[in-house]
């Protein structure tokens, strides 16, 4: 079965500072791993997506994630973070079917 | 990527009533997916809605409660029937093309309240 833990359900950042939202999976298959977006009164817009080619995963909008095997990890980060950043954001993880699970998401605020 | 559209986007509804709910696909698609996100949560699974058969239904979710209609390729339905409180959510439809990335595609929701 497949399952997605992300760490801290709120994360604060100042503009212009790192931002790490932190995703744990567990798989019985190598997963396919997502990160989505979610604005204020929006539905969910694709971030990037792991699915075992290059570990180190390049999205929109500066983000980035690296899937770490050992680790079961697929964090997003990006190097400065802008105050349009300020969303609801998922991890979610695919036994390479048709079938999401998604993480309870993690609040981003950023402040001026 | 797919444009998604749902109607309607927001909904205030009387408890004991029912609610349909559209998501409309800009090119066709194989495979519908019904979401719900309950305030503050993430989201849950309902059914997987494929055209020309039955819905399949996630544990804890029931036909009698979420019909699900597919018509064609393009369009599904959900009904969320004889409403409650609890039913105060936000409903979302994704759609994907098929392997081999199952990469989902979502709308921009409907959020209902049931008062």
């Amino acid at each position: 079965a497949q399952s997605v833990t992300q760490l801290g359900s709120h994360v604060s950042v100042s503009e212009g500072a790192l931002v790490l939202l932190r995703c744990n999976y567990s798989s019985s298959v190598p997963p396919y791993l997502f990160w989505y977006v979610q604005y204020p009164n929006q539905g969910l817009q694709l971030l990037l997506k792991y699915t075992s080619a290059a570990t180190l995963v390049k999205g929109i909008n500066g983000f980035e994630a690296e899937f770490k095997k050992s680790e079961t990890s697929f964090h997003l980060t990006k190097p400065s973070a802008h105050m349009s950043d300020a969303a609801e954001y998922f991890c979610a993880v695919s036994a390479r079917d048709d079938k999401l699970i998604f993480g309870t998401g993690t609040r981003l605020q950023v402040f001026p | 990527s797919a444009v998604i559209s749902q109607k309607p986007s927001r909904d205030i509804c009387q408890r004991g009533t029912s609610l349909t709910i559209q998501c409309q696909v800009d090119s066709q698609v194989t495979m519908m997916f019904w979401y719900r996100q309950q305030p503050g949560q993430s989201l849950t699974l309902i059914a997987t809605a494929n055209q020309g058969s039955e819905a399949t239904y996630e544990s804890g979710f029931v036909i009698d409660k979420f019909p699900i209609s597919r018509p064609n390729l393009t369009f599904s339905t959900l009904t969320v029937s004889n409403m409650s409180p609890e039913d105060s959510s936000i409903y979302l439809c994704s759609v994907e093309r098929g392997g081999p990335i199952y990469e989902q595609f979502f709308g921009p929701g409907t959020r209902l309240t049931v008062l």
